[in-house]
């Protein structure tokens, strides 16, 4: 068990729907990462957040925002969801800077299917 | 060009073999270098973490770069069944900045 903790765990939604993805970092830490993972584009990074300010942006599209909250939990907002959107979604967090260390902390992944 | 670039496999070895794995990156300004090891479903965890060029060994595992050539490895001795996962490498410009993964490679020991 890493710490990190993502809900819901899989989500089933329809096309032109819009979804929340929840994350609780583990205890202390600061930052939070949205990566998205597919067959085939493998684990792409989404969105990077410390401390409740945005740090880094990949390649997000404009449906999809984020946000990292006061208690330092993160949502993952998707919306006008289209069927290129299934894939898992995970959650990963860390100390945050100026701590020299590679390590992120995964969750287990949230599974979103489009229909 | 991906900033970083894996043989996505997949590759079977018999249980006890080496196995080598390796990543190559575009720009010299990624100064950390990890192995992550993901379980089908599960999260990746980091399995090595090295900063700069040269070897580290954890056991069954030593992580490998060269800054020189862009060039990074992990091989793994003595090969298990419990291997049997998806690993990525991944890459950072600073200790903070976002990681940046590769494809994965598929890796199945069989007993």
């Amino acid at each position: 068990d890493s710490g990190v903790t993502q809900t819901p765990k899989h989500l089933i939604t329809a096309t032109g729907q819009r979804v929340t993805l929840r994350c609780s970092p583990r205890s202390g830490d600061l930052s939070v990462y949205w990566y998205q993972q597919s067959l085939d584009q493998g684990l792409q990074f989404l969105i990077q957040y410390y401390n409740g300010e945005e740090r880094a942006k990949g390649n997000i599209l404009e449906r999809f925002s984020a946000q990292q909250f006061p208690d330092l939990h993160s949502e993952l907002n998707l919306s006008s969801l289209e069927l290129g959107d299934s894939a898992l979604y995970f959650c990963a967090s860390s100390v945050g800077a100026g701590v020299n260390t590679g390590e992120l902390f995964f969750g287990e992944g949230s599974r979103l299917t489009v229909l | 060009q991906k900033e970083v670039e894996q043989d996505p496999g997949p590759l079977s070895v018999p249980e006890g073999a080496i196995v080598s794995l390796n990543c190559t990156y575009s720009n010299s300004a990624f100064q950390y270098f990890m192995w992550y090891r993901q379980y089908s479903r599960k999260g990746p965890e980091l399995l090595m973490y090295t900063y700069s060029s040269g070897n580290k060994e954890d056991g069954r595992f030593t992580a490998q770069v060269d800054k020189s050539s862009k060039y990074i490895s992990l091989f793994i001795r003595d090969s298990q069944p419990s291997d049997s996962a998806t690993y990525l490498c991944a890459i950072r410009k600073t200790s903070y900045d976002k990681v940046i993964f590769g494809p994965g490679t598929s890796l199945s020991v069989i007993p």
